[in-house]
């Protein structure tokens, strides 16, 4: 099983709602990852957690934060957001991202977020 | 840098051709990754490479991990409609193997009935 599940599918919200976004893979993967995806672009990475820890920030604003209770979730919680924040929210999983001999990464089918 | 050249940037096909893409970059990659993504939907693992030279089929798809380390190929037999979408590439830099996964533009394909 290679199936890493988001929800929701779709979000729309004001700016100044909090909202969340729910990731989940049950590989064992112990890497996982959030990216922003704008139409017609490559994924951007936004944050990386490598054994419940977050290992990478990519300088992304405070009001996106990320949270891993355990090794086979990850939430992003979504607060004061802005209208260029619209975009499709994936995440994704590896084993745990150090394998030197190569990783293979996963995504979910992504949220569609759009914000008023 | 890091980053990951693409081309042709987006071609037109009959339904039937054949399909081929690279990926190109001027440093050396520990792996290759090959995602097909639909409009509004995640990409979807097509082929992973790890070893140079490595040739890998899934189906109807070929990909090779070039011998330099800096290229891949994705060739794509007897196209059929549902290969619509946009490819791409990814990969784990040698320099920087950690979690960063180097994106490519991408190659959106057409494929005309």
């Amino acid at each position: 099983d290679t199936e890493v599940t988001q929800t929701p599918k779709h979000l729309v919200m004001g700016m100044t709602n909090k909202k969340s976004l729910k990731c989940e893979q049950h590989m064992g993967h112990r890497a996982m990852y959030w990216y922003k995806q704008k139409a017609k672009k490559p994924p951007e990475l936004m944050f990386v957690y490598s054994y419940e820890k977050l290992s990478i920030n990519e300088s992304v604003p405070s009001r996106f934060s990320p949270e891993c209770p355990n090794s086979s979730l990850l939430n992003l919680h979504l607060h004061a957001l802005q209208p260029e924040d619209s975009a499709l929210y994936l995440c994704a999983s590896s084993q745990d991202g150090w394998n030197y001999l190569g990783e293979t990464q996963y995504f979910g089918p992504g949220t569609r977020l759009l914000v008023l | 840098g890091q980053q990951l050249n693409q081309s042709p940037q987006s071609m037109f096909i009959q339904e039937g051709e054949d399909v081929s893409m690279n990926c190109t970059s001027s440093s050396i990659f520990n792996t290759w990754l090959w995602y097909k993504q639909d409009p509004g939907e995640g990409p979807v693992l097509l082929i992973a490479l790890y070893k140079a030279g490595e040739l890998t089929s899934n189906g109807r798809l070929t990909a090779q991990f070039g011998i330099t380390r800096k290229d891949s190929f994705l060739n794509i037999s007897a196209s059929i409609p549902s290969d619509v979408g946009i490819y791409f590439c990814a990969g784990q830099p040698r320099d920087n193997y950690g979690q960063n996964f180097v994106f490519g533009p991408g190659t959106r394909l057409s494929v005309l009935p």
